[in-house]
């Protein structure tokens, strides 16, 4: 089926380590973008890529980087795990201007706990 | 800054009630707003995208409208299910791309 694929959808990483959240989109959506859900703080936009290439930053960016090599993949990196990264991570995707919608289409998450 | 506020922040009803969820916006400039559904523990369903040019959307038992000059969005539910019951985000967009997204409001229908 077409939509937004995260993996994994579960990790435990112990602080410091270093890792990669996939997120892979078939629909050819030019905007795709990183969430993380915390309980009383909703979802806060960490990075987003409007095409292959481009990359900038949301508002809660520190401790994350990404890359967008193709128009499919938008991977996000934690260059060093802390506690305070426990979160529940969604990418969402969705066209830009110009196209008839351009509603978001999120992937089922990646839940992720820093002990 | 935009700043998107959804009140109730949970909502109890029988089943079989028609009700209202709020969504509330501090700027007007916006290019849509999109009402999500969110299961526990689960990824957001997209219900309903409204555009900044038109004034509702409808879908099935579900109708979204928009009213940019007061920075108001509501969901209207009518016949609610025991089904029904998720937490319900909304999310405006602005025309730059990016979202802002509501805390949401947490709907249990009981039977």
């Amino acid at each position: 089926n077409a939509g937004v694929t995260q993996t994994p959808k579960f990790q435990v990483l112990k602080t410091g380590q270093s890792m990669t959240l996939q997120c892979a989109q078939d629909m050819n959506h030019e905007y795709m973008s990183w969430y993380r859900q915390d309980p009383g703080m909703g979802l806060r936009l960490i990075h987003y890529s409007v095409g292959a290439g481009i990359t900038d930053q949301g508002e809660v960016p520190n401790g994350y980087n990404v890359s967008r090599s193709t128009t499919e993949d938008f991977p996000l990196r934690l260059l060093s795990a802390a506690p305070s990264q426990t979160s529940v991570y969604f990418c969402a995707s969705s066209y830009t201007s110009g196209a008839p919608s351009r509603g978001y289409t999120f992937g089922s998450g990646t839940r992720l706990t820093v002990v | 800054k935009q700043e998107v506020t959804q009140i109730p922040a949970a909502l109890s009803v029988p089943e079989g009630e028609n009700l209202v969820l709020n969504c509330s916006f501090t700027d007007s400039a916006i290019y849509n707003l999109q009402w999500f559904r969110q299961d526990p523990g689960k990824g957001l369903t997209s219900l309903l995208l409204i555009q900044s040019s038109q004034r509702e959307q409808t879908s099935g038992r579900l109708n979204a409208s928009l009213d940019k000059s007061s920075g108001r969005s509501t969901l209207y539910i009518a016949a609610s299910q025991p089904g029904d019951s998720a937490t319900y985000l909304c999310a405006v967009r602005t025309n730059a791309g990016k979202s802002t997204f509501g805390d949401g409001t947490t709907l249990t229908v009981k039977p």
